[in-house]
């Protein structure tokens, strides 16, 4: 069966610091996609970042980048220059189907709060 | 409007009361999904549309939960005999027929319900 994995229920970073947030996968899947979601308090997910399985080259997406390790099953979310308003929840999440796009339907981990501070 | 909108935002009921839950989403955006985020926890998927079919609702609890989208477009989510365990944050989401490589969703601000 897939499955996310979060470990970190929160984590605190320094504004301007870079920040780690973990996430590993399972799946027997050959072709599936990886993404990051940012959950505010208005509660509203927020698309941050995609990695597809076949993909060469990590993603990255203006501070947000995404270190792939598939051997690993790793998807960790990188936030370089961490400001106060990156301070939120965010949910590693897998695409589950063999085909890409086919249904979209996600899995999602169960987060990882991250606080900023000044 | 620009994003997926989601009535009511917040809405209290009493133990086997029946809710509806209302998803208006984005224009053009043919896919849609219900997900319910219980406290403490990620979305799980609940339901998902293709135009006005139910593509996979492998993710509804029980035959209390129903949802429709008559129309292609405005999709209800119905709790019939509601349980203080249907308590969570029901979150809508759309996105295109034939998604863009990455295949995001775009979320709506969730409608909350609490069960007494």
């Amino acid at each position: 069966a897939q499955k996310i994995t979060q470990t970190q229920p929160g984590m605190f970073v320094q504004e301007k610091e870079a920040v780690t947030l973990d996430c590993t996968y399972d799946t027997s899947d050959q072709s599936y996609g990886l993404f990051w979601y940012k959950q505010p308090s208005s509660g509203e997910m927020i698309f941050l970042i995609y990695q597809g399985s076949y993909d060469e080259q990590n993603a990255t997406e203006g501070r947000y980048s995404l270190n792939f390790q598939k051997a690993r099953k790793s998807a960790n979310l990188v936030i370089s220059a961490s400001q106060l308003g990156d301070s939120a929840m965010y949910f590693c999440a897998m695409r589950e189907g063999r085909t890409r796009g086919a249904t979209n339907k996600l899995i999602f981990g169960t987060g990882t709060l991250l606080a900023v501070q000044p | 409007g620009a994003g997926v909108s989601q009535t009511p935002s917040n809405k209290v009921t009493e133990k086997g009361k029946y809710v509806e839950l209302r998803c208006d989403p984005i224009s053009g955006h043919t896919a849609l999904y219900w997900y319910r985020q219980s406290l403490g926890q990620g979305p799980e998927f609940l339901i998902y549309f293709q135009g006005t079919g139910a593509a996979d609702d492998s993710g509804l609890p029980n035959d209390r939960f129903f949802a429709v989208r008559p129309e292609g477009s405005v999709s209800t989510l119905k709790i019939q005999r509601t349980e203080r365990g249907d308590s969570a944050v029901y979150l809508c989401a759309s996105s295109l027929t034939v998604p863009p490589r990455t295949g995001e969703l775009f979320f709506g601000e969730g409608s909350r319900l609490t069960v007494l």
